[in-house]
């Protein structure tokens, strides 16, 4: 079974300043893929980032960065620059990879960005 | 391209009263899901499909929950009769084989 733990209370995090929001994980599966997602208060869930768990790079995507640390079996979401607009909950989730690829998510994270 | 497409965006039933949501996911994705995201909580998988076919619905309540994909395109989402405890969001998303699941606005479901 695999499981996401999300233990950070409400995040805040002054305007144009970096935070990370943290996700630990716990599978048995060889391969697996790690996510992020953002979740405004108008509900949309929106796609952030991607992290195998062969790659050997941590994965970026404009502002957002993943760091993965395997061994520590954590894939914390850095968000740089922050932005009025980043205000929102966060959810780590993590799939197998294949066919049978649901989604398994975090309680999440609320985020707040102060100006 | 389009978006998954969801409706209704919101929904209010009495408990025991019978509801269906419709899903049209992005074109191409022939996987598709729908998850139950209940206040305060992450969403929860119901079912998977690939194509017209269920990958996964061991975390489908099969006594008062049903769904369908026709034609491996659209899907609808059934609960008959309503609990008081379904209240939730309904969100449908989508994927090519292997890629990442692309989420509709949801269904906010209220049960009285």
């Amino acid at each position: 079974a695999q499981k996401i733990t999300q233990t950070q209370p409400g995040m805040f995090v002054q305007e144009k300043e970096a935070v990370t929001l943290d996700c630990t994980y716990d599978t048995s599966d060889p391969s697996y893929g790690l996510f992020w997602y953002k979740q405004p208060s108008s509900g949309e869930m929106i796609f952030l980032i991607y992290q195998g768990s062969y790659d050997q790079q941590n994965a970026t995507e404009g502002r957002y960065s993943l760091n993965f640390q395997k061994a520590r079996k954590s894939a914390n979401l850095v968000i740089s620059a922050s932005q009025l607009g980043d205000s929102a909950m966060y959810f780590c989730a993590m799939s197998r990879t294949g066919a049978n690829s649901k989604l398994t998510f975090g309680k999440g994270i609320t985020l707040s960005v102060r100006p | 391209e389009a978006g998954v497409a969801q409706s209704p965006r919101y929904k209010i039933i009495e408990k025991r009263q019978s509801v269906a949501f419709w899903c049209n996911p992005i074109s191409g994705h022939a996987t598709l899901y729908w998850y139950q995201q209940i206040l305060g909580q992450g969403p929860k998988l119901l079912i998977q499909f690939q194509n017209n076919g269920v990958v996964d619905d061991s975390q489908l309540p099969k006594d008062r929950f049903s769904a369908e994909r026709l034609k491996g395109v659209d899907s609808t989402l059934k609960i008959q009769p309503a609990k008081l405890e379904d209240s939730a969001v309904y969100l449908c998303a989508s994927s090519l084989v292997g890629g990442p699941q692309h989420f509709g606005d949801g269904t906010r479901l209220s049960i009285l």
